[in-house]
């Protein structure tokens, strides 16, 4: 069965990074993309951007252009996301799921990963 | 950027009603790449209907999704105890987006 299993919680400083895994397994990783969205406290989904696995092609979203970087190792069927310059707006659950590049749903989820960013 | 307006904010229904969510957007969604998720505290979103009206593996049949264009509709025929989440509509298409939520609560 498709599984995404995603790097535990985190707490960092104001201005450090972050950097969140997202384990897949159960289908073939270089046949779908992986998307990054997170969710502030009490809010709503926010997409982040996708890569595709198999060749590393990026998307980001606008906003957040030039602080992400999205990577994927598929020797090990893992993504990466990194997010630099964090500030508290930045306190989020992160969600991995697969799908996004080339109109492809969402169709699976990651736990979820909550990130605190707390002086 | 496509924005997805989504209404009404929050929905209060008994169980066993139905229950019908909008999903406005800004300009047209490309061949209907329109999704719904249901997300329930503490847990991931679950996708219910992509392709603006197939059901995702395992969903009931009484999801279903209709619409085209710029306008899009989410139905729960009848409520049951587990439906009451909070739903989102999402158009997937090159740079995706997802609209603020619907809340259907307990009356």
């Amino acid at each position: 069965q498709v599984q995404l299993v995603q790097s535990g919680d985190e707490v960092k400083k104001p201005g450090a990074s972050m950097k969140v895994s997202c384990n897949a397994s159960g289908y073939t990783f270089t046949s779908y993309a992986i998307s990054w969205v997170r969710q502030a406290p009490g809010q709503g989904l926010e997409w982040m951007g996708w890569i595709t696995a198999y060749n590393g092609n990026t998307n980001y979203a606008q906003k957040l252009q030039g602080r992400v970087s999205m990577t994927t190792d598929t020797s090990t069927s893992t993504a990466y996301m990194e997010l630099t310059s964090l500030t508290s707006d930045d306190t989020a659950v992160y969600y991995c799921a697969r799908g996004g590049s080339g109109w492809q749903k969402f169709d699976y989820w990651g736990q979820g990963t909550l990130v605190t960013v707390s002086s | 950027e496509i924005l997805l307006t989504q209404s009404p904010g929050t929905l209060s229904l008994s169980p066993g009603e139905r229950a019908t969510l909008s999903c406005r957007a800004s300009q047209s969604v490309s061949s209907g790449y329109l999704a719904w998720y249901q997300q329930k505290p503490g847990q991931a979103p679950r996708l219910l209907i992509y392709g603006t009206s197939s059901r995702a593996t395992g969903i009931p049949d009484r999801f279903s999704g209709s619409g085209s264009a710029t306008d899009f509709t989410l139905t729960i025929s009848r409520l049951e105890p587990e439906d009451f989440a909070v739903y989102y509509c999402q158009q997937y298409g090159h740079s995706p987006t997802f609209g603020p939520g619907t809340k259907v609560d307990i009356k």
